[in-house]
């Protein structure tokens, strides 16, 4: 069975750099098959798709969070990762990672989600 | 950039009852729409795919349907695991895509 797991710090101070890490088990990050995601929803609000990359390191982002996302894939570590940066309390938010599969299907698999807060 | 507006904001039924949810798409995205719910505490789940096929183990009282900018999901008869919020996806230009706002399908 495929698992997500989210990890990194839970409480990033604003202007600072957001940095989390998803790592996969059950299943290989490097399948041709998938792109991988993060996702990530405000405290009582709905979900956000922030970007996704292919185990070769190809991305797409939000074109709204473009300009401070980075993505990044281990595959040695069946990793993936995410920084934004310049973080403001709008950022605070569950942060999820994904399996993406297909035009026409979805995000199949997910991680339980990890609350970050910017605060100072 | 492709908006997803979905109707209602919340619903509110009896168990039993049949829920009809909406999204519409601000062009058409095809039938590249999938539906996910999400219940407090959880992350989404993925329950509908292709705008009209149910994913791994969803049940039977769950439809979708639509194509190109309206799209519809349908709960026959709502259970008591039914209560969550319902979120749709459009993905025509994958891996890109975008959520609609939610639906709340709350105990009336």
């Amino acid at each position: 069975q495929l698992q997500l797991q989210e990890s990194g710090p839970g409480l990033v101070k604003p202007s600072e750099t957001l940095s989390l890490t998803c790592t996969v088990s059950g299943g290989s990050i490097s399948s041709s098959r998938y792109y991988w995601g993060w996702i990530r929803q405000p405290p009582g609000k709905g979900l956000e798709w922030i970007g996704s990359i292919y185990y070769s390191g190809i991305t797409y982002y939000n074109p709204s969070l473009r300009s401070r996302v980075t993505m990044s894939v281990d595959t040695s570590k069946n990793q993936f990762s995410l920084k934004l940066s310049s973080v403001t309390a709008a950022d605070t938010a569950v942060y999820y990672c994904a399996r993406d599969r297909d035009w026409n299907y979805g995000f199949d698999y997910w991680g339980q989600g990890t609350l970050v807060t910017v605060s100072s | 950039e492709i908006v997803l507006t979905q109707s209602p904001a919340t619903l509110s039924l009896s168990p039993g009852e049949r829920a009809t949810l909406s999204c519409r798409a601000s062009q058409s995205v095809s039938s590249y729409l999938a539906w996910y719910q999400q219940k407090p505490g959880q992350a989404p789940s993925l329950l509908i795919y292709d705008a009209s096929n149910r994913a791994t183990g969803i049940p039977a009282r769950f439809s979708g349907s639509g194509s190109g900018t309206d799209f519809t999901l349908t709960i026959s008869s709502l259970e008591p695991e039914d209560f969550a919020v319902y979120y749709c996806q459009q993905r025509s230009n994958w891996p890109r895509c975008t959520f609609g706002q939610g639906t709340k399908v709350e105990i009336k």
